[in-house]
């Protein structure tokens, strides 16, 4: 069984522009979560989509947004980019429906630096 | 405030020998605990889950204990071995709070496995 796969791994832009990141999860996984890694902050969670709609947010600016398409793909983008997005961010898919042991399994992750 | 804390930033440890990661956790509704293993650059790897109802589970080399009353888990690997070198994450989950796919890491502990 194939993994989570992300796209591009590694991105280079500049401040104020925008960037769009992809995440296919493990086929039958119905839930994707994205998460941010950065040395200060660690591991922190952006939100969770399940079913195409948004089940859960953690606490980021608006200019992070994210949507899941009809076959559980995701995407996540980041508007106006600053300095401090540049991070690793890391896509976990799980089935969704296992109630409170659902597993999260990641992707590789994309590599996002901002100049 | 850090809901889930691994207070030791680095263990050096023998092959052969055991080691413990250890891990607090301060929020009560989490219900769902995961040992992940990371390279950098990479995403985390899955290794092992407890359920809050359970108090050990064991897989191979790697076994996790949950004290409740305490906050604490722990991942015990015997023996240790130098592919096990990396950084260790502890998360927790809290769908009883609402919380799906929202996973609360700690900041990893880096362990190295000397031949």
């Amino acid at each position: 069984k194939a993994g989570v796969t992300q796209t591009p791994r590694y991105l280079i832009k500049t401040r104020g522009q925008q960037v769009t990141l992809s995440c296919s999860p493990i086929s039958g996984h119905r839930s994707v979560s994205w998460y941010q890694q950065t040395p200060g902050q660690g591991l922190q969670f952006l939100f969770e989509y399940f079913s195409e709609t948004q089940r859960n947010k953690g606490n980021f600016p608006g200019r992070f947004s994210g949507r899941q398409f009809s076959n559980s793909r995701s995407e996540m983008n980041v508007s106006t980019l600053e300095l401090g997005d540049s991070a690793l961010y890391l896509c976990a898919s799980s089935l969704g429906t296992s109630g409170y042991t659902d597993t999260q399994y990641f992707g590789p992750g994309t590599r996002l630096t901002v100049l | 405030d850090q809901q889930v804390k691994q207070n030791s930033p680095s263990l050096s440890v023998q092959e052969g020998r055991i080691s413990i990661l250890n891990c607090d956790y301060t929020n009560s509704m989490f219900d769902y605990f995961l040992w992940y293993k990371k390279y950098p650059a990479e995403g985390p790897t899955f290794l092992i889950s407890i359920s809050s109802i359970k108090d050990k589970n064991e897989d191979g080399r790697f076994t996790v204990f949950l004290n409740k009353s305490a906050k604490h888990l722990s991942l015990h690997i015997v023996p240790s071995q130098p592919g096990d070198s990396a950084v260790y994450f502890c998360a927790a989950s809290s769908w009883r709070g609402g919380s799906q796919g929202n996973l609360i890491f700690g900041k990893g502990t880096k362990l190295s496995v000397k031949p």
